[in-house]
């Protein structure tokens, strides 16, 4: 069964520091990637989306991601964090002949100010 | 234009009753998803419906079920009511095109099992 891996579940960083985020997922097939990010008490918003082409990704607030095919990942970056950015970050994948998304388990972000 | 709505805003109900929550989609949109998002638990998959029918469903009992309108907004119902099931309840919805679906969430649903 497909499946979407998250490594972490809880990050701490403090302000500046950068970031990274990973997410794995297994399906040998062609694949739609992306990242959501949901801010205490706000709804999950979408940060980048990866359908094809440059396999580097930017989204909004200075997040990128990049798609690495023969590694079956899809990381979340971020140069230097920012206290806004404490949120839970969720990676999602859809395959083709499947438009259902299947989301990872989530990964609870703190920035200490 | 306007998001994906979802009412109520907070449901509070006690076990073993049932409750029924809604989602509208954005218009132009023929697929709603349902997940709950218990505290800790992340985006756990409920339901998917596309077109007036259920396309998938999640690892949960048959108590959690829902339908989709000629309209295209959904019913999310849940009867007999646990306190575990006490969670925000969220609903998406996308337009689909070839594969790329990209999900637009509403604000949720926050249920309370006392």
């Amino acid at each position: 069964a497909q499946s979407v891996s998250q490594h972490n579940h809880h990050v701490i960083l403090s302000e500046a520091a950068s970031l990274e985020l990973g997410c794995n997922y297994s399906y040998g097939g062609t694949v739609n990637l992306f990242w959501y990010v949901q801010y205490p008490g706000q709804h999950l918003q979408l940060l980048l989306k990866y359908f094809s082409g440059d396999p580097l990704v930017k989204g909004i607030k200075g997040f990128e991601a990049e798609f690495i095919k023969s590694k079956f990942s899809f990381n979340l970056r971020k140069p230097s964090v920012q206290w806004s950015d404490t949120a839970e970050y969720f990676c999602a994948v859809n395959t083709r002949g499947n438009y259902q998304l299947i989301w990872g388990a989530g990964t609870k972000l703190i920035i200490k100010p | 234009e306007a998001g994906v709505t979802q009412s109520p805003t907070h449901l509070i109900k006690t076990r073993g009753q049932q409750a029924t929550l809604r989602c509208s989609p954005i218009s132009g949109h023929t697929s709603v998803y349902w997940y709950q998002q218990a505290l800790g638990l992340g985006l756990q998959f409920l339901l998917w419906y596309d077109e007036g029918e259920e396309r998938n469903r999640g690892n949960f009992p048959p108590r959690f079920s829902g339908r989709q309108f000629p309209n295209y907004s959904s019913e999310l119902n849940v009867n007999a009511l646990e306190l575990e099931d006490s969670a925000l309840y969220l609903c998406a919805s996308t337009k689909i095109q070839g594969m790329n679906t990209e999900a637009f969430f509403g604000q949720g649903t926050r249920l309370t099992v006392v």
